[in-house]
């Protein structure tokens, strides 16, 4: 069974830092995603990252894939406020991978001034 | 594009009571998701559908729980008879073909059971 793994789930920062969110995951998938989630929100679409080595920007957010590791991060840099929200890292189910997406808990940040 | 559609967005009802939540896609996605999400268990999977077939109902709690999709604009996620613990967020999402595509999640619905 694919385990999704979120690491910190809560994540307090002042603006103008930098930090990383991790997410590994238990067994061998070829399709990672992260999203963000605003309170009271929907969930929305930030990366998708389909090889060993992916790596995908938006502005302060960077996105990196190693499928060796099974290990995922996103690297936020020089924080600010509008960055706060819930991130989520996703990963495609093994068996009957159309479709089917495992998400971890979710890393709640709050970004300070 | 509107994006997925959810209705209601909020519902409040007692024990007991049926419950039909409303999803329309994003038109040309040939898949759907259907997922619950509250703080004690995260997001979770309840069943999905592609080109209207539902392919995996295996996160489904139990028989009180049923989802149909007639037609590729609109799917129908029922809970009968309803119990305070499927309190959550249920949230719609919606995806084209092509096994790298992101899903599109709709507002969601908010569900409290008295």
């Amino acid at each position: 069974e694919l385990k999704v793994e979120q690491n910190p789930l809560f994540l307090s920062m002042q603006e103008g830092k930098n930090y990383t969110i991790y997410c590994n995951y238990s067994t061998t998938s070829d399709r990672l995603y992260w999203y963000r989630q605003d309170p009271g929100k929907s969930l929305e679409s930030l990366f998708v990252l389909l090889s060993n080595g992916a790596v995908k920007q938006e502005g302060r957010l960077m996105a990196s894939l190693d499928t060796k590791a099974r290990l995922s991060t996103l690297h936020i840099t020089a924080a600010v406020h509008d960055l706060s929200a819930t991130y989520f890292c996703a990963v495609a189910a093994p068996e009957g991978s159309q479709g089917n997406l495992i998400f971890g808990k979710g890393t709640k940040l709050s970004v300070k001034p | 594009d509107a994006g997925v559609i959810q209705s209601p967005r909020h519902e409040v009802t007692e024990m007991g009571q049926e419950v039909t939540l409303r999803c329309k896609p994003i038109s040309g996605h040939d898949y759907l998701f259907w997922y619950r999400q509250t703080m004690m268990r995260g997001l979770e999977l309840l069943i999905y559908f592609n080109n209207n077939v539902p392919i995996d109902d295996s996160g489904m709690p139990e028989d009180r729980f049923s989802a149909k999709m007639p037609n590729a604009s609109f799917s129908t996620l029922k809970i009968q008879p309803s119990e305070p613990r499927d309190s959550a967020v249920y949230f719609c999402a919606s995806r084209p073909d092509g096994w790298y595509r992101t899903q599109y999640f709709g507002p969601g619905t908010r569900l409290l059971v008295l």
